[in-house]
């Protein structure tokens, strides 16, 4: 069984923090996705990376996947309280056809 | 909008009782899969469709089942239920099912007394 674990599962910290999330497994995924959650509704993906070692950017977000596409993780620059949310990390098996979740990082960035 | 419907939001029932959740994929999307979101185990895979035939089958227990429609709507089938089923139930559609971004729907909130 392949697993994700996410590190921090709870961060609080004050608007323009910046702070890191990590997403590391044993096992080796074709690629890894990070999604964000608001209550009350789905996960929204944000980005998928594929290539070891790869960083992609997303304004104020920085994803990286490990060289070994076994880790990821995810940094904030000047965190705002718009960013308040449950972030997931998701790895997709070979086939394409299965994601598995990390168990999540629940964020509030405080005004 | 993520364009992935499900049905109901909420939904209470008792234990031993079975219920049905649906789900309506994005317009043109043939691949649905189905989620439970749970406290203590987070978001779980459990079943994937690809028009109209299972495709993938993760932590479904046996007292669940599914199936994909011709109109490719889904449903999901909890059966005998228990107090520990309580749970967000989210549906994920994507165009084929290789690899593409999955949209999810809004979940059904699953409370079993």
């Amino acid at each position: 069984t392949q697993l994700l674990e996410q590190s921090p599962q709870f961060l609080s910290i004050q608007e323009g923090e910046n702070l890191t999330v990590y997403c590391n497994s044993s096992s080796v995924f074709s690629s890894l996705q990070w999604y964000r959650q608001e209550p009350g509704e789905g996960p929204v993906l944000l980005v998928t990376v594929v290539t070891g070692g790869e960083v992609k950017k997303l304004k104020r977000l920085t994803f990286q996947f490990g060289d070994a596409r076994k880790d990821s993780s995810l940094h904030i620059t000047a965190a705002q309280p718009g960013d308040t949310g449950l972030y997931l990390c998701a790895g997709l098996n070979n086939a394409g056809n299965m994601l598995t979740f990390g168990g999540g990082t629940r964020l509030m960035v405080k005004p | 909008d993520s364009g992935v419907t499900q049905t109901p939001k909420h939904l209470i029932t008792a234990t031993g009782q079975r219920v049905t959740l649906r789900c309506s994929p994005r317009s043109g999307d043939l691949s649905v899969y189905w989620y439970q979101q749970s406290l203590d185990q987070g978001l779980q895979f459990l079943i994937q469709y690809y028009n109209g035939e299972e495709r993938a089958k993760g932590n479904i227990l046996e007292r669940f089942s599914a199936q994909q429609f011709p109109d490719l709507h889904s449903e999901l089938n909890l059966s005998s239920l228990e107090l520990g089923d309580s749970a967000l139930y989210f549906c994920a559609s994507s165009v084929v099912g290789g690899g593409e971004t999955q949209y999810f729907g809004p979940g059904t909130r699953l409370l079993v007394l």
